[in-house]
C-alpha cells in the first residue's frame, strides 16, 4: 500500500501570503495519479487538482499543483480568508486499484 | 449537474449491519467513465477509502475492511449501496459516496455525507 505523508501538519499564514503544502509518497505514483482536495468545516471534500497539476472545473488559478514520482506540492499563491480548510492529497495505485489519502494539512489564516 | 446523496440510518447498534444508499442524479451509474465509491471519515479524523463498485457491478474493497464490506449497484434506480457488518464504535464516521473518474483516479463529485453512529 502506498502511504502518503503531508507536511506541515498546520500552516498559519496571513491573507495575501503564499502557502506551500507538501505530499510525499512511499512509492512512485504511476502516471501522476495524485489529487488534492479542500475540506472546509462541516463540508464534504472538494476536488482542487487532479493528475498532480490539472485544476478541476471552477477552481481559481491561485491554486496550482506540481510534482511527480514521489514528491508533490499544492501552492496557493495568495491566501484568502475563505481558504481556511484542511487540504488532503490522494493517490490511486495500479490495478487492482487502491486509494489512499494523506493525513491532511490544516491551513489557518 | 451531477449530484450524489446518501441515505440511511444514523444510528446502528454494535455487532449489527450498517446500510447506506447513494442516489445519483444528473448522471448514470451505467456509465463506463466512472466508478462509485464509499469514503468515510471518523469525527475529527482523516479520510479512508472503503471501496467501489463499477458500472458492471464488480467491486474492489479496502483490504482492511474487505471481510465486512459488500457494495452493490441498482441501475434501475441509479443507486449504489454499502453494507458493513459487525460494526463497532470504530466504525462511527461520516460516510461519503463519491464518483470516481476511471482515467485519472480522482473523486470529482461527492455527496454531502451521512453521519453514522455506532452505539447501543
Amino acid at each position: 500500500e502506498i502511504v502518503l505523508t503531508q507536511s506541515p501538519a498546520t500552516l498559519s499564514l496571513s491573507p495575501g501570503q503564499r502557502a506551500t503544502l507538501s505530499c510525499r509518497a512511499s512509492q512512485i505514483i504511476m502516471n501522476n495519479y495524485l489529487a488534492w482536495y479542500q475540506q472546509k468545516p462541516g463540508q464534504a471534500p472538494r476536488l482542487l487538482i487532479f493528475e498532480a497539476s490539472n485544476r478541476a472545473t471552477g477552481i481559481p488559478v491561485r491554486f496550482s499543483g506540481s510534482g511527480s514520482g514521489t514528491d508533490f506540492t499544492l501552492t496557493i499563491s495568495s491566501l484568502e480568508p475563505g481558504d481556511v480548510a484542511i487540504y488532503y492529497c490522494q493517490q490511486r495505485s495500479n490495478w487492482p486499484w487502491r486509494f489512499t489519502f494523506g493525513p491532511g494539512t490544516k491551513v489557518d489564516i | 449537474q451531477e449530484q450524489l446523496k446518501e441515505s440511511g440510518p444514523g444510528l446502528v447498534k454494535p455487532s449489527e449491519t450498517l446500510s447506506l444508499t447513494c442516489t445519483v442524479s444528473g448522471d448514470s451509474v451505467r456509465s463506463s467513465n466512472y466508478y462509485w465509491n464509499w469514503i468515510r471519515q471518523p469525527p475529527g479524523e482523516g479520510l479512508e477509502w472503503v471501496g467501489f463498485v463499477s458500472h458492471t457491478g464488480s467491486t474492489t474493497y479496502n483490504p482492511s475492511l474487505r471481510s465486512r464490506v459488500t457494495m452493490s449497484l441498482d441501475t434501475s434506480r441509479d443507486q449504489f449501496s454499502l453494507k458493513l457488518t459487525s460494526v463497532t464504535a470504530a466504525d462511527t464516521a461520516i460516510y461519503y459516496c463519491a464518483r470516481g473518474d476511471s482515467l485519472s483516479g480522482m473523486f470529482d463529485v461527492w455527496g454531502q455525507g451521512s453521519l453514522v453512529t455506532v452505539s447501543s
